[in-house]
């Protein structure tokens, strides 16, 4: 029972243009949505986050968006910078029992090419 | 402000061995996570503590895995008869009390088993 799902395992853009990451979900109301990057041999770092009471979250570059009535999420990297390139997880938390459970996707590789 | 601390970065376990993985918390933060992350896949829930409680162990496998976090000291993650399915990377995470959605990571553990 995968709740979180993304369903592109790479990406690859040009530097200064948009990146837009993709995230399906399943089994949500009451829910907080959560983008983490990684690098190679490094913990997660959290990025940026949205509650599912709002549709859009901005934070510099970056923006999430939450499209409720499709079980949908992305996150916009605007422009994008080499440094950007990493692995990215989207990951759903909240949720009525509020347990403090992370579920993640699988992630998505973003190289962006200088 | 030291961030989540975990050692040792990489363990090399014999099969039949055990393995100890070490986590302390960022300051002030008096919850724990442990979420496994195997090649190729997301990071996968496994345990959620606080200070000698555990709250949620839905994610740990029923047998050779034990978590804990004592009063004193860092939280624990014991494998034992390790087997070479175990390989993975272990990360730890934290949050503030009533924060559990904000969850910060250490950098990992990456335990081999020979």
């Amino acid at each position: 029972d995968q709740q979180v799902k993304q369903n592109s395992p790479s990406l690859s853009v040009q530097e200064g243009r948009i990146s837009i990451l993709n995230c399906d979900y399943t089994n949500s109301m009451f829910d907080y949505f959560l983008w983490y990057k990684k690098y190679p041999a490094e913990g997660p770092t959290f990025l940026i986050s949205i509650s599912s009471i709002k549709d859009k979250n901005e934070d510099g570059r970056f923006t999430v968006f939450l499209n409720k009535s499709a079980k949908h999420l992305s996150l916009h990297i605007v422009p994008s910078q080499p440094g950007d390139s990493a692995v990215y997880f989207c990951a759903k938390g909240g949720g009525s029992s509020n347990t403090g459970k992370l579920i993640f996707g699988q992630g998505t590789t973003l190289q962006v090419k200088p | 402000n030291a961030g989540v601390m975990q050692n040792p970065r990489h363990l090399v376990r014999r099969r039949g061995q055990e393995a100890r993985l070490r986590c302390s918390p960022m300051k002030g933060h008096s919850h724990v996570y442990w979420y496994r992350q195997l090649p190729e896949e997301g990071l996968k829930f496994m345990v959620y503590l606080q200070k000698e409680n555990i709250i949620d162990e839905s994610g740990m496998p029923k047998e050779r895995f034990s978590a804990e976090f004592p009063k004193e000291g860092p939280s624990i993650l014991r494998i034992q008869q390790v087997v070479r399915g175990d390989s993975a990377a272990y990360f730890c995470a934290s949050s503030q009390m009533d924060s559990y959605n904000e969850q910060f990571f250490g950098p990992g553990t990456r335990l081999t088993v020979l």
